[in-house]
Formats: C-alpha cells, sequence, structure tokens
C-alpha cells in the first residue's frame, strides 16, 4: 500500500474560522510533510515531521499549526487565515525524512482549500 | 545552492508524437533527481527517479529519462504520448540545506496533448 490520504478534499472556510486538514499514511515511513500549491506553481514546502518530531519550519505563520499524533498521522491545523492563503494543500510520506537524500516522498491528492 | 531548471512552461504535442521534457540542474555534488506528474486535481505521483548506477531511467508509464553529467540534464522522454498523459510535469533534486535534506521542484512543464 503506497496511499496517502488526506480530508476532507475541499474546504471552505471564513477569516474567523478554525479548521484541521488531516493527513494519514500506513507504510511505516518515519517522515511526513506539508506543502502548499498555488496554481501553476510547484509546491512549496511548510513543514517537516521527523519521528513524530518537527524537524523543519520553513518560517510558516502562526496560523498554520501542524500536529503529529503519531508515526501514521498528521495534522494542519487552520485559524484566521487570509485569503491569500487559498491554495492546495498536499500532504507527503517518506521513509528516512530529512536525513535521507534518495527518499522517495508519497504525496497523497490534496485538500483544495478556499478561504473567504 | 542545488536547483533545477525546467525552461519549457508548456509542450504541446499531438496524440502518439514523441515528447521530451527538458530538465537541468545545478549541484556540485553527488546529485538525485526526480520526475513526478500531477494530474489534473491530484496529488503528485513519482514517474522515476535516478540516484546512482545507469544514467538510462526507466519509469511508469512508458516514460524514462537520461542523466547526462557533463551537460547536468535530467529530460524526460516518452517515444508515443497519449491523450492520458496531459498532465503538469516536475522535475526535483533532493538538496542539502538548513541541515536537512529537501525536495526542490523545478517550475514544472505543462504536457499539452492533442488528438
Amino acid at each position: 500500500d503506497t496511499e496517502v490520504t488526506q480530508t476532507p478534499k475541499h474546504l471552505v472556510m471564513g477569516m474567523t474560522n478554525k479548521k484541521s486538514l488531516k493527513c494519514e499514511q500506513h507504510m511505516g515511513h518515519r517522515a511526513m510533510y506539508w506543502y502548499k500549491q498555488k496554481a501553476k506553481k510547484p509546491p512549496e514546502l511548510m513543514f517537516v515531521y521527523s519521528y513524530e518530531k518537527l524537524s523543519i519550519n520553513e518560517s510558516v505563520p502562526s496560523r498554520f499549526s501542524p500536529e503529529c499524533p503519531n508515526s501514521s498521522l498528521l495534522n494542519l491545523h487552520l485559524h484566521a487565515l487570509q485569503p491569500e492563503d487559498s491554495a492546495l494543500y498536499l500532504c507527503a510520506s517518506s521513509q528516512e525524512g530529512t536525513s535521507g537524500a534518495t527518499d522517495t516522498q508519497y504525496f497523497g491528492p490534496g485538500t483544495r482549500l478556499t478561504v473567504l | 545552492a542545488q536547483s533545477v531548471t525546467q525552461l519549457d512552461s508548456q509542450v504541446p504535442v499531438f496524440e502518439e508524437a514523441p515528447v521530451e521534457l527538458r530538465c537541468n540542474y545545478s549541484s556540485s555534488v553527488s546529485v538525485y533527481l526526480f520526475w513526478y506528474v500531477q494530474y489534473p486535481n491530484q496529488g503528485l505521483q513519482l514517474l522515476l527517479k535516478y540516484l546512482s548506477g545507469s544514467t538510462l531511467v526507466k519509469g511508469i508509464n512508458g516514460f524514462e529519462a537520461e542523466f547526462n553529467k557533463s551537460q547536468t540534464s535530467f529530460h524526460l522522454r516518452k517515444p508515443s504520448v497519449h491523450i492520458s498523459d496531459t498532465a503538469e510535469y516536475f522535475c526535483a533534486v533532493s538538496a542539502w540545506m538548513d541541515s536537512s535534506y529537501k525536495l526542490i521542484f523545478g517550475s514544472g512543464t505543462r504536457l499539452l496533448v492533442r488528438p
């Protein structure tokens, strides 16, 4: 099973709402990632968890709060977002994480987020 | 710093024609290169990767790529494309940055296959 699942597929929220994105993998991977992708652009790395610890935060605004409850689950908590945060949010996982130069990242289908 | 460049933002091609999507990298150390495909409204899927060894790498869906160290290129090829190959293609390099390995993506090439 090489699947990474993400829920919900679509999310519309107001600027005062609090919502969460969820990501799950059952491949035994030790690293999980959040990316943000704007239309017609490549994915931009936001956060990396390696062995359930936050190892990379790419200077993401605090209105995005990641959480890794266990090695299979990754959440992204959203609060007080801005319209410019509207994007496709992709989750990925890999075997070793940030110490693995040759690691393959497996991506989920993404959550399409619209902030009104 | 390691990076990849995809010079072609869009490549239109007729069905059953061959195609080449270009990717050039910059690196002064060992390089690990990837090609990912993103179909409309989906996530990224690995097509193939070069880690070491044979410079001709075969991937899924009939795609292959050739690692050329002298030209610092990793171009993706397919001898005969299908309508279903219409997608965004990203070249990426695994780069050591800020004490970690990260996947650095090119800007992407949209392959548009016409009947």
